[in-house]
C-alpha cells in the first residue's frame, strides 16, 4: 500500500521568510510524485510532477525536489498569496489512482 | 486553458435519498477519477474510469455508488441511498494518457442531512 507523509502539518511564516515542506513516501515503483496546491473549499491546483530521483521542478516562487524516499516544497520570500494547504501525492507502478498526505497548512503574514 | 467542471456546486440532501454528481473532464483527457475529501482530511480515492468502464475502486466505493459516461462529455457519480457520512467535498479529476498528472475540478460540496 502506498503511503504519504507531510510534514509539518501547519506552517507559519513571516512574509519573506523561506523554508521548505516535506513529503515522505512508499511506494512500490514510483510512477510519479506530484505537488498540489488547495485554497479553502476549492479543489487540488496541480503544481508540479517528480518522475525520478534528483528530478527539480521551478515555478516562481516554489521549487520541487525528488529523492528515493521524499520530495521537499522549498518556498522562496514567500508572499501572503502563497497561503494555503499544500498537497503532496504519489503514483504507483501497480496503482491506478494518486494516494494524497494529509497536506501541510502554509500561512504567510506579511 | 482547459478545465474540469462540475456540478451542482453545492446539493443538499436528505439521508436515503439519491444524488448524482456531475463532471465534465477535460476533452482529450482518457482517464476519469473521483475522490472525496470529509472536511479536514485528506483526499481520498473513489474509483478510476477508463474506456467505458471500472478500472480500480477503494472499499469506500460499495454498492451505493455508481459512476457513468453517458455521452462523450459528462462524467457522473451516483449516490443511491446517502448516509450523514457521505457528506464530503466530492472532486472529479481528468488524466492524460501517459503523464500521471490529474487534474482536478473545483468540487461538489454534498451536506447530507
Amino acid at each position: 500500500e502506498d503511503q504519504v507523509t507531510q510534514s509539518p502539518e501547519a506552517l507559519r511564516l513571516q512574509e519573506g521568510e523561506s523554508s521548505s515542506l516535506n513529503c515522505s513516501y512508499t511506494v512500490s515503483g514510483l510512477r510519479g510524485l506530484f505537488w498540489y496546491r488547495q485554497d479553502p473549499g476549492k479543489g487540488p491546483e496541480f503544481l508540479f510532477t517528480l518522475y525520478s530521483a534528483g528530478e527539480e521542478k521551478e515555478k516562481e516562487r516554489l521549487k520541487a525536489t525528488l529523492t528515493k524516499k521524499e520530495s521537499f516544497l522549498h518556498i522562496t520570500a514567500p508572499k501572503p498569496e502563497d497561503s494555503a494547504t499544500y498537497l503532496c501525492a504519489v503514483r504507483g507502478t501497480n496503482a491506478g489512482k494518486s494516494t494524497f498526505g494529509d497536506g501541510t497548512t502554509l500561512t504567510v503574514k506579511p | 486553458e482547459p478545465e474540469v467542471t462540475q456540478t451542482p456546486s453545492h446539493q443538499v440532501t436528505q439521508m436515503g435519498q439519491e444524488v448524482i454528481l456531475r463532471c465534465v473532464p477535460i476533452s482529450n483527457h482518457l482517464y476519469f477519477y473521483w475522490y472525496r475529501q470529509i472536511l479536514g482530511q485528506k483526499v481520498e480515492f473513489l474509483v478510476s474510469f477508463y474506456n467505458n468502464e471500472i478500472s480500480e475502486k477503494s472499499e469506500i466505493f460499495d454498492d451505493q455508488f455508481s459512476v457513468e459516461r453517458p455521452d462523450g462529455s459528462n462524467f457522473t457519480l451516483k449516490i443511491r441511498s446517502t448516509k450523514l457520512e457521505d457528506s464530503a467535498m466530492y472532486f472529479c479529476a481528468s488524466e492524460n494518457r501517459g503523464l500521471y498528472e490529474q487534474y482536478f475540478g473545483p468540487g461538489t460540496r454534498l451536506t447530507v442531512t
